[in-house]
C-alpha cells in the first residue's frame, strides 16, 4: 500500500511548456523529499522540504509544501528534454531512517 | 568522492536459483538500505543495516536476506527466486539518516 499518492502517473509535454506534479498523503509528513530518476540510474535527491508552506526553488523547478504538511507539488517552468525522468516523492527518513516512496510520475519532454 | 556502487549491473537467473547482490556505501556512511523497484510499483523498502546489524525489514518474505560487513559494504541474497522478483534493486547509504544517496541499482531478471 502506497502511503503517498502521486499524480498524474504519466505526463508528456512539449519543450518549453510548464508542468506540475503532485504528492499527497492522508497523514502529516515530518519532512518530504523529491527525487528524479533517469532510466538505468538510481534516484537523485532534488530537494527536502520540512516546514509547512515552504517554497523552494532550484533553477526552473519550484517545490511547495502544503501548509498542513500533507501535500506537496513540483512545478517545472519551460521544461527541457533534460527534465525527462521519473519524479518521486518520499516521506522521511523517519526514526528508522527508511524512506517511504510514492509510485512516481513519469515525465517526458519532447523536443 | 566515490558514490554508492552496486554490482553486478545486470543479473539473469532461473526460477528457483539464488541471487547475490552487492553494495559499497559512500565512505563514512554506516547505514545501508535496500529497496526493490518493480515495474509500476515504486520503491519498496526491503532492509536496513547499520553497524553490522539488521535494524529493520519491510514486508518481504524471509527469502530476502542480507548482511553488512565490517567495512560497511552489504550483500542482499534472494533465495528460491520467483518470476515476480524481477526488479531493479537499489542500495542507498547514509550516516544516521544524513546524506542519503542511492546507487545505480542491479537489474535482476528471473526467467
Amino acid at each position: 500500500t502506497q502511503l503517498l499518492e502521486q499524480s498524474p502517473q504519466f505526463l508528456s509535454i512539449q519543450e518549453g511548456e510548464n508542468l506540475t506534479v503532485y504528492c499527497n498523503s492522508s497523514s502529516v509528513f515530518s519532512s518530504l523529499q523529491w527525487y528524479r530518476q533517469e532510466p538505468g540510474e538510481g534516484p537523485v535527491l532534488l530537494v527536502t522540504v520540512v516546514t509547512g508552506g515552504e517554497v523552494k526553488k532550484l533553477k526552473r523547478l519550484t517545490f511547495q509544501f502544503g501548509d498542513a504538511r500533507k501535500d506537496s507539488s513540483l512545478h517545472i517552468t519551460a521544461a527541457q528534454p533534460g527534465d525527462t525522468g521519473l519524479y518521486l516523492c518520499a516521506k522521511g527518513p523517519a526514526n528508522d531512517y527508511k524512506l517511504s516512496f510514492g509510485a512516481g510520475t513519469t515525465v517526458t519532454v519532447r523536443a | 568522492e566515490a558514490g554508492v556502487t552496486q554490482s553486478p549491473t545486470h543479473l539473469i537467473k532461473t526460477r528457483g536459483q539464488q541471487a547475490t547482490l552487492r553494495c559499497s556505501p559512500i565512505s563514512g556512511h554506516t547505514s545501508v538500505y535496500w529497496y526493490q523497484q518493480a515495474l509500476g510499483l515504486g520503491l519498496q523498502f526491503l532492509l536496513w543495516y547499520d553497524e553490522g546489524e539488521e535494524r529493520n525489514r519491510g514486508n518481504f518474505p524471509p527469502r530476502f536476506s542480507g548482511r553488512q560487513f565490517p567495512n560497511y559494504s552489504s550483500e542482499l541474497n534472494v533465495n528460491a527466486l520467483e518470476l515476480e522478483d524481477s526488479a531493479l534493486y537499489l542500495c542507498a547509504s547514509s550516516f544516521q539518516g544524513f546524506g542519503y544517496t542511492f546507487g545505480s541499482g542491479t537489474r535482476l531478471t528471473v526467467v
